[in-house]
């Protein structure tokens, strides 16, 4: 039930842009995205709840396929303060939630280091 | 608000011996996640309570592991007796729904390492 990120690493240029995938083999919710810096705890990036919404942080958007299960993260114009490992999380959909309500599984992380 | 508070930030023990994980969640959050980070497996969900009742337990690895929420200001998550394949970051996350999204704020962890 854990979600597959890929790649599993990236390694950018400042400016350069990068994409983070994340899929899952559940019927979603929601997929919320966490930066986490080495050593520091999993920050909040954002949060997708509709089928192709799309939504935006700084330079960083995403966007959420319910229908193939998968959302994407976008880093447009990478700035060395986006280095750092990105974990995507799924809430499973309401039909299948159960006891799970709430729970969200996180993927294994893309490392992403920009450097200058 | 001080976020949520976890200790210690460091542990270091040796095999056989019991640990204890403490975890203060953010005033008036009535979900509490308990979380472990290795390498090899990222960030797995231990356990996770809702008005300090747990809810679902079946990420606990085994009987070694338990973990409790006697007040909504404070949990425990203790490992006995400890191996090193418990070495991990262990983190507490809270939340709440009241907002209708399901946003996790971490605490700082706990790192432990078994000798």
């Amino acid at each position: 039930q854990q979600p597959v990120q890929s790649p599993q690493a990236v390694i950018l240029r400042e400016g350069e842009d990068a994409v983070i995938n994340c899929s899952s083999s559940k019927a979603l919710y929601s997929v919320h995205w966490y930066r986490q810096k080495h050593g520091e705890a999993p920050v909040f990036l954002m949060i997708l709840l509709k089928g192709g919404e799309q939504k935006g942080h700084e330079k960083i958007s995403a966007s959420f396929n319910e229908k193939k299960q998968q959302s994407s993260l976008y880093l447009t114009a990478s700035q060395l303060s986006y280095s750092g490992t990105y974990f995507c999380g799924t809430e499973h959909s309401l039909i299948d939630r159960g006891s799970t309500l709430g729970r969200l599984y996180f993927g294994r992380g893309t490392q992403l280091t920009v450097w200058p | 608000d001080a976020g949520v508070i976890q200790s210690p930030r460091h542990e270091v023990t040796e095999m056989g011996q019991e640990v204890t994980l403490r975890c203060k969640p953010i005033s008036g959050h009535d979900y509490l996640f308990w979380y472990r980070q290795t390498m090899m497996r990222g960030l797995e969900l231990l356990i996770y309570f809702n008005n300090n009742v747990p809810i679902d337990d079946s990420g606990m690895p085994e009987d070694r592991f338990s973990a409790k929420m006697p007040n909504a200001s404070f949990s425990t998550l203790k490992i006995q007796p400890s191996e090193p394949r418990d070495s991990a970051v262990y983190f507490c996350a809270s939340n709440t729904r009241g907002a209708g999204a399901n946003v996790l704020t971490f605490g700082a962890g706990s790192r432990l390492t078994v000798l």
